[in-house]
């Protein structure tokens, strides 16, 4: 089975770093993605781990550990446009390859 | 840039109709996924298809049906709606890369589907 966890919300000041955490217990994994969500728009892709480490894009970073079953998102210089809800979404290759998201965190920027 | 187009932004329907949803997309990709997403439970995968004429059942494919004629659309039929299926409908696509991976999934603009 799958089960990722990620909080439900969070809250930061413009300017700040914000770090959102992702854990899973996926059978098959073998890569994590994560995706901004801005209320009633569609998903939109932010960044892709496949080997342990950091991936850095610009003000967003992303990390994963396989043996820890963890990623994080780093979002840096928080902006107010950020306020958005962000999701975890696994790769597994259990049968057929497919992604399956978490619940998302909601993260709301204030001035 | 890659476009996913899905035929209706809202939609509303009456229980035991049957209701069609449609996604093109634009990008040649082999992969399409329908997702619906819930408060709470964020974005379930329904069915997916990795080429054409070929479809599996997601994580909740009851009371869904889908079909894939040509690579460029997947269509996602509830067979008979129900007010449980009020949701907002997802669609996506992807590529296949090296090895064999999937890669990131693009999204349309999604449906948000009324069932009364």
């Amino acid at each position: 089975g799958q089960n990722i966890d990620q909080p439900t919300e969070m809250t930061a000041t413009e300017g700040a770093i914000v770090q959102i955490n992702c854990t899973y217990q996926t059978s098959g994994f073998n890569g994590l993605f994560w995706y901004q969500q801005h209320a009633g728009e569609a998903p939109t892709f932010l960044s892709y781990n496949v080997l342990d480490g950091l991936e850095e894009k610009g003000r967003f970073s992303s990390f994963l550990s396989w043996s820890k079953g963890y990623s994080y998102l780093l979002l840096k210089e928080l902006q107010m446009k950020d306020s958005a809800s962000y999701l975890c979404a696994v790769r597994t290759n259990t049968g057929f390859q497919k992604l399956v998201f978490g619940t998302g965190t909601r993260l709301l920027v204030s001035p | 840039d890659v476009k996913v187009t899905q035929s209706s932004r809202y939609l509303v329907k009456r229980t035991g109709e049957k209701v069609f949803l449609e996604c093109v997309q634009d990008m040649d990709h082999e992969n399409m996924f329908w997702y619906r997403q819930d408060p709470g439970l964020g974005l379930r995968l329904i069915y997916f298809s990795y080429d054409v004429k070929m479809k599996e059942k997601g994580d909740i494919p009851e009371g869904y049906s889908v079909s894939r004629e040509k690579k460029e659309r997947f269509s996602l039929i509830l067979e008979s709606a129900s007010t449980n299926q009020t949701s907002m409908y997802l669609c996506a696509s992807s590529l296949t890369r090296d090895r064999g991976l999937i890669t990131e999934a693009f999204f349309g603009q999604g449906t948000r589907l009324t069932v009364v």
